[in-house]
């Protein structure tokens, strides 16, 4: 069965430190990657993503994420932490073009000042 | 650019009524639309998958004849709740993709409680 796994319930990390959130999926194939932030009672609003070439991509805000095919993991990154980080982030994974996403739990971000 | 909309916002209504919930594609053709149903501190879950014209596809354990699902045209989907019960109470959110694109774009969200 297809999964994206998100390991960390809550993230905490002091403001302008990195951060990382991480994800790991099971998918076969080469599937597409997709990292979204959701803040209280909103809808989802995209970061990033992964559709082929260079494993390392930069997406909005100051984040990143970096691709690792022999892990199977999409892990996202920030170099300093705002306070504004703070929020719901979900990684989601789409198995080829024409299937439906499967999102991960979820990770809550807490940027403490 | 790709922004979606959804109204209402919020909305309260009696055990037994129906409600419709709008998602427009406000500057792009949306050719797939999505559903979500989110409980508090989970994921979302995929209610029904529609394209334009056509009858959507839902997700297994959705009820097809309580949550009805029009796509009308490329830039318009509704989601009505048929006799909506207190377990109902939810945050709906819809989605968006227009040809080509490998992400979706979501609506901000509609909070439904059922009284």
């Amino acid at each position: 069965a297809q999964s994206v796994a998100q390991p960390e319930d809550q993230v905490n990390v002091a403001e302008g430190n990195p951060l990382t959130v991480k994800c790991t999926y099971s998918v076969s194939g080469n599937p597409y990657l997709f990292w979204y932030v959701q803040y209280p009672n909103r809808g989802l609003q995209f970061l990033l993503k992964y559709i082929t070439g260079d494993n390392l991509v930069k997406g909005s805000y100051g984040f990143e994420a970096e691709f690792n095919k022999s892990q199977t993991s999409f892990h996202l990154k920030k170099p300093s932490a705002l306070v504004s980080d703070s929020a719901l982030y979900f990684c989601a994974v789409r198995p080829s073009y024409g299937q439906n996403f499967v999102f991960g739990p979820g990770t809550r971000l807490s940027v403490l000042p | 650019g790709a922004v979606v909309s959804q109204h209402p916002s919020w909305v309260i209504c009696k055990s037994g009524t129906s409600v419709k919930i709008e998602c427009r594609s406000l500057d792009f053709q949306a050719t797939t639309m999505f559903w979500y149903r989110q409980f508090p501190k989970q994921s979302l879950m995929l209610m029904a998958t529609s394209n334009e014209g056509s009858k959507a596809t839902y997700e297994q354990g959705v009820e097809k004849d309580k949550f009805l699902i029009n796509h009308a045209s490329l830039t318009l989907s509704t989601l009505t709740v048929t006799s909506a019960h207190p377990e109902d109470s939810s945050f709906y959110i819809c989605s968006a993709t227009e040809t080509g694109a490998y992400e979706q774009y979501f609506g901000p969200g509609t909070r439904l409680t059922v009284t």
